[in-house]
């Protein structure tokens, strides 16, 4: 069964410390993950996906077939951070699929 | 562009009561999504179109729900009879394609059912 765990409701990090936000996901076929974030009174918006193999506003995430995994990583993190993280799971017929989120707070 | 516009912002309506949720897509865009959000069960794709026609509903909880695209600009979901646990923040979203393109997100509907 297609499936996005997000372990953590809650992550709380110093500013300019590292941040990694975790994501675990099971699926048959080929993925494609990505990472929205919702910050305070604004939309939903994408914030990466890996096949673009790009960094957006610092944050980087792999997709690691073996660990089925697709972190999201920050080397150091910045108060405009805060928000509500989602890793989404594309089955290939457009439907993505949520994890439960993780709200993120830096804090000075 | 003003992005996907949903309507109303904010609706509050007692147990009962018929619900109409309004979404106008980005204009070009093919495909049109409708999400469900609650604090128990995160964030929950409830149907989408493409060009106009429904896909997939398997995500709509009951016959209570319904949702329609008349047109490439405009979508309903409408709930009748509504009740308390349907309270929650409704999302539309639209994309350029089915498949992989970035589904961009309206402001979403908070919905409460007292």
């Amino acid at each position: 069964a297609q499936r996005v765990t997000q372990p953590e409701k809650l992550l709380s990090v110093f500013k300019g410390a590292p941040v990694e936000l975790k994501c675990n996901y099971s699926y048959s076929g080929s993925p494609e993950l990505f990472w929205y974030v919702q910050y305070s009174r604004q939309r939903l918006q994408l914030l990466l996906r890996h096949i673009s193999r790009e960094s957006i506003k610092g944050f980087t995430a792999d997709l690691n077939k073996g660990e089925t995994s697709f972190h999201l990583k920050k080397p150091f993190a910045q108060e405009e951070d805060s928000a509500m993280y989602y890793c989404a799971l594309n089955n290939g017929w457009g439907k993505l699929q949520f994890g439960a989120g993780t709200q993120v707070v830096v804090t000075p | 562009d003003a992005g996907v516009i949903q309507s109303p912002r904010h609706e509050v309506t007692e147990m009962g009561q018929e619900v109409t949720l309004r979404c106008k897509p980005i204009s070009g865009h093919n495909s049109l999504f409708w999400y469900r959000q609650t604090m128990m069960r995160g964030l929950e794709l409830l149907i989408y179109f493409n060009n106009n026609v429904p896909i997939d509903d398997s995500g709509m909880p009951e016959d209570r729900f319904s949702a329609k695209m008349p047109n490439a600009s405009f979508s309903t979901l409408k709930i009748q009879p509504s009740e308390p646990r349907d309270s929650a923040v409704y999302f539309c979203a639209s994309s350029r394609r089915r498949s992989t393109d970035t589904q961009y997100f309206g402001p979403g509907t908070r919905l409460t059912v007292l």
